[in-house]
């Protein structure tokens, strides 16, 4: 199973980029990478995931090193609304389906 | 329609009460799944069911008995609860596509057990 590692908080200024590293360097050759934030008392929501190439959308980037053991989470211009625990999770294949492990997350305070 | 809806939004009950947790979609997923939520702590993961089968148990107290009587519902029926079981309880269906999958949560449950 892939173990992810993430910083417990980090801080950044509203209108900056916000910059959300992960570990996991023991992630097989098939399995994705996947982000998801927590805004207070709200359920995750799924942000973006990604293999081996760097993928765009319209909430952030994900940029995975050429080795696949770490990744980056971007949000170009963070705003006080991007204030949530963003989590880094590589699902496990539980058989009929994936299991979605959540770890400790960061908690990405964006200030004014 | 991308909700996944959760009701009630609060429930308070007693350790010999017998309650209900609801979740829907119409999202047209088939898998669904019950997660457990305690204060500043991340969802850990309780029931997985696919095709309205359940796939996953990670060992969750009998006290806990999900459900799924079709593909859009899921219940999670909870009996004899401890006060340790107060935490927030998360619905999820899920969107295979790709061989890649993407959950999509509910709002959840806020339980207290006095």
């Amino acid at each position: 199973d892939a173990k992810t590692t993430q910083p417990p908080s980090m801080d950044c200024a509203e209108g900056r980029a916000a910059n959300l590293p992960c570990n996991h360097s023991t992630i097989s050759g098939n399995e994705y990478v996947y982000w998801y934030r927590q805004i207070h008392s709200q359920g995750p929501q799924y942000i973006i995931h990604g293999l081996k190439n760097n993928e765009t959308n319209e909430m952030a980037s994900l940029i995975i090193t050429e080795d696949r053991k770490s990744s980056t989470l971007i949000l170009p211009h963070a705003t006080l609304r991007d204030t949530a625990v963003y989590y880094c999770i590589v699902p496990r294949y539980g058989g009929a389906t994936n299991k979605l492990i959540f770890g400790t997350g960061t908690l990405l305070a964006v200030q004014p | 329609d991308t909700e996944v809806t959760q009701t009630p939004k609060h429930l308070v009950m007693g350790m010999t009460n017998k309650k209900s947790l609801k979740c829907e979609q119409h999202m047209g997923h088939r898998a669904m799944y019950w997660y457990k939520q305690k204060a500043k702590k991340p969802p850990e993961l309780m029931f997985v069911y696919s095709y309205e089968k359940l796939s996953i148990n990670e060992s969750v107290p009998s006290r806990f008995s999900p459900e799924c009587p079709n593909s859009s519902l899921l219940n999670l029926h909870l009996h004899a609860l401890q006060p340790e079981d107060s935490a927030l309880y998360l619905c999820a269906s899920s969107q295979v596509r790709g061989g890649t999958e993407k959950l999509f949560f509910g709002s959840g449950t806020q339980l207290s057990v006095l």
